[in-house]
């Protein structure tokens, strides 16, 4: 079974600083991808960044990068430079290579204080 | 490029009615998903198109639900009877379906059904 936790329900950071988002996933499968999805309070979810499992090098997308640590099933969130923008749901997700099924986990709610 | 289009985005109804709701996906996108979301939680897929075959409805109550997407573009979910429990989000999201954007799911705004 694949499944995908994030134990962090709700996270706070102020302006300008550094969060980090945590998830951890678990699959026998080796090939997959990973995802964090944003859903800001008008709640159309938007792809934020991802993640090829192949590949060793973590993704980054302009003030968002990850942490993917594989044998670790890891996956985490750093935001920088937070902004008032960023304040949303955040759900961490996986697709195995094998099939067009997501697997997405239960989200943290992070708020951003001006 | 438009969207993946969900209407309507709210839905108030009394339980035992019927609902229905429409999803057209971004042009091209092979693959359709419906999800329900409750709050505070992360999406849960009801069933999942292949073009116009439903390849994976195992979690769609199908004594209430049902969906179809004529012709591979667009699809309707419906639930005759609602039940309260029923009240979420629903979301619709398409992607490519194969080759390098097989992976890139885009969602609609998603319609908000509340069950009195």
């Amino acid at each position: 079974a694949q499944t995908v936790t994030q134990s962090q329900p709700e996270m706070s950071v102020q302006e300008a600083e550094t969060v980090t988002l945590s998830c951890t996933y678990d699959t026998s499968e080796n090939n997959y991808y990973l995802f964090w999805y944003k859903q800001p309070p008008s709640r159309q979810m938007i792809l934020v960044i991802r993640q090829e499992a192949y590949k060793q090098q973590n993704a980054t997308e302009n003030r968002f990068s990850v942490n993917f640590q594989k044998a670790a099933k890891s996956f985490s969130l750093k935001i920088s430079d937070s902004q008032l923008g960023d304040t949303a749901m955040y759900f961490c997700a996986f697709m195995l290579f094998t099939g067009n099924q997501f697997y997405f986990g239960t989200g943290t709610s992070l708020t951003v204080i001006p | 490029e438009a969207g993946v289009v969900q209407s309507p985005r709210y839905k108030i109804i009394e339980k035992k009615q019927p609902v229905a709701f429409w999803c057209n996906p971004i042009s091209g996108h092979n693959t359709l998903y419906w999800y329900r979301q409750n709050l505070g939680q992360g999406p849960e897929l009801l069933i999942r198109y292949e073009n116009e075959e439903a390849v994976d409805d195992s979690q769609l109550p199908k004594d209430r639900f049902s969906a179809e997407r004529l012709k591979g573009v667009d699809s309707t979910l419906k639930i005759q009877p609602a039940e309260l429990g029923d009240s979420a989000v629903y979301l619709c999201a398409s992607s490519l379906g194969s080759g390098s954007g097989a992976n890139v799911l885009t969602f609609g705004a998603g319609s908000r059904l509340t069950v009195l």
